[in-house]
């Protein structure tokens, strides 16, 4: 029963490079949430999802970042043109659709993300 | 912007010892988490206490929730050293998408064998 799948653990890129981060939710869980982590601080919410529909973005900068959740694979946080800013850890958490954002959510061990 | 407040920032104990961390809130919730992060990991679920409740138990752990003064505070009793690690509260957003949970801070915790 696997968790919360992250994939790269670590990703390096160069400013103006494009980062694409990768979520494979709990088995049986529709809803896919992303979180950054700054270094010494707690997780900021980025975006809510479900399969092929984002519910709540009002935690994405509005230029450079997008996030989908398609009906079949991965849920895909973009970025484009990175700047040493977007340096951060990124986690994506799952929950099953009777709890929604009401109860616990599951972590992935997440997205190291270096910009040069 | 940010809800929870942990506190202290940064707790250094023995093992064996109790260990306390607090968290106050902002604004109503429906319920409150914690979790716990070991260093450079993901985070990992301890606990839901929601808003009806008061205190909740689980092994080691113990939870209070008083929404007259929006605080929690998290008890570890007879702590180890495998406790050692980074200890976030989090609120649901209440009158929201309540899709997303709003983290504090966090209190590192030490614990010295």
């Amino acid at each position: 029963n696997a968790g919360v799948m992250q994939n790269p653990r670590h990703l390096v890129r160069r400013r103006g490079q494009e980062a694409r981060l990768r979520c494979s939710p709990m088995k049986g869980h529709s809803h896919v949430y992303w979180y950054r982590q700054l270094p010494e601080e707690g997780l900021k919410f980025m975006v809510y999802l479900q399969k092929e529909n984002i519910i709540d973005e009002s935690g994405m900068p509005k230029e450079r970042f997008s996030a989908e959740f398609p009906k079949e694979g991965p849920s895909i946080l973009r970025i484009q043109q990175v700047v040493r800013g977007d340096s951060a850890a990124y986690f994506c958490a799952s929950s099953p659709p009777s709890v929604a954002g009401l109860g616990e959510q599951f972590f992935g061990p997440g997205t190291r993300l270096t910009v040069l | 912007s940010q809800q929870g407040e942990e506190d202290p920032q940064a707790l250094s104990i023995q093992e064996g010892e109790n260990a306390t961390m607090n968290c106050s809130y902002k604004t109503s919730i429906n319920n409150l988490q914690w979790y716990r992060q070991n260093s450079g990991r993901g985070l990992v679920h301890l606990i839901l206490i929601r808003s009806n409740e008061r205190e909740k138990h689980s092994g080691r752990l113990r939870v209070t929730l008083d929404t007259s003064k929006k605080s929690s505070s998290l008890l570890i009793t007879a702590s180890r050293a495998a406790d050692t690690a980074s200890y976030f509260c989090a609120t649901d957003n209440y009158g929201g998408s309540q899709g997303n949970l709003i983290f504090g801070k966090g209190t590192k915790l030490s614990v010295k064998p």
